[in-house]
């Protein structure tokens, strides 16, 4: 497609269970961002990736949360147990990563966690 | 997490006034940024700066990067309903390679067309 793809895009989940979510970015982008968005909030950086390689994890709130990118094409964030303040739109963005290169994000995954 | 001081957060527009939003920070950035989201969609880049005192214009926009590297204002004059959504400010430390990165947003400006 034409820009990110993220599915689903809406999840709900029961406190407790794990969940995975998806990013496909836009084809030839080597950089891959993960942010958390809760409501009324601006997005917050959870982690990135550079082709395979996961250069910053330091926005990742728990060891619940983990980020995978095996090919350096798509990429999985799984939350494990989720808990209620889980609750929040997950965006995924990708750039060129060349100097200068503009971050697009997807449409977002929103999850909620009852 | 650190989140930029963005004002005002809520305003509203009738069609044709010009509008103003601006963005601080405590800390010093080397690149700010201002996005657009509508509901239920990612942000959207409207205007990049990348060097202190920068001014920079794309269409009825215009966005400048403070002197001190700590704010940025956004000006969007001639507003029309479009207009209508909520403005992120976001600033940069550090570059990924060259790419922006590690962004850090403000809470968001959300402009309504008066009743």
């Amino acid at each position: 497609g034409a820009g990110v793809s993220q599915s689903p895009r809406y999840k709900v989940a029961k406190r407790g269970q794990d969940v995975a979510l998806r990013c496909d970015p836009i084809s030839g982008h080597v950089s891959l961002f993960w942010y958390q968005q809760a409501l009324g909030q601006g997005p917050e950086f959870l982690t990135y990736f550079q082709n395979e390689a996961q250069l910053d994890k330091s926005g990742l709130p728990s060891d619940r949360f983990f980020a995978e990118r095996p090919e350096g094409s798509v990429s999985t964030l799984k939350i494990q147990r989720t808990q209620q303040e889980d609750s929040a739109v997950y965006l995924c963005a990708s750039s060129l990563g060349q100097t200068n290169s503009p971050l697009h994000f997807g449409n977002g995954t929103r999850l909620t966690v009852t | 997490g650190q989140q930029l001081n963005q004002s005002p957060q809520s305003m509203f527009i009738q069609e044709g006034e010009d509008v103003s939003m601006n963005c601080t920070s405590s800390s010093i950035f080397n690149t700010w940024l201002w996005y657009k989201q509508d509901p239920g969609e990612g942000p959207v880049l409207l205007i990049a700066l990348y060097k202190a005192g920068e001014l920079t214009s794309n269409g009825r926009l215009t966005a400048q990067f403070g002197i001190t590297r700590k704010d940025s204002f956004l000006n969007i004059s001639a507003s029309i309903p479009s207009d209508v959504g909520i403005y992120f400010c976001a600033g940069q430390h550090s570059n990924y390679g060259g790419s922006q990165g590690n962004l850090i947003f403000g809470k968001g400006t959300k402009l309504s067309v008066k009743p």
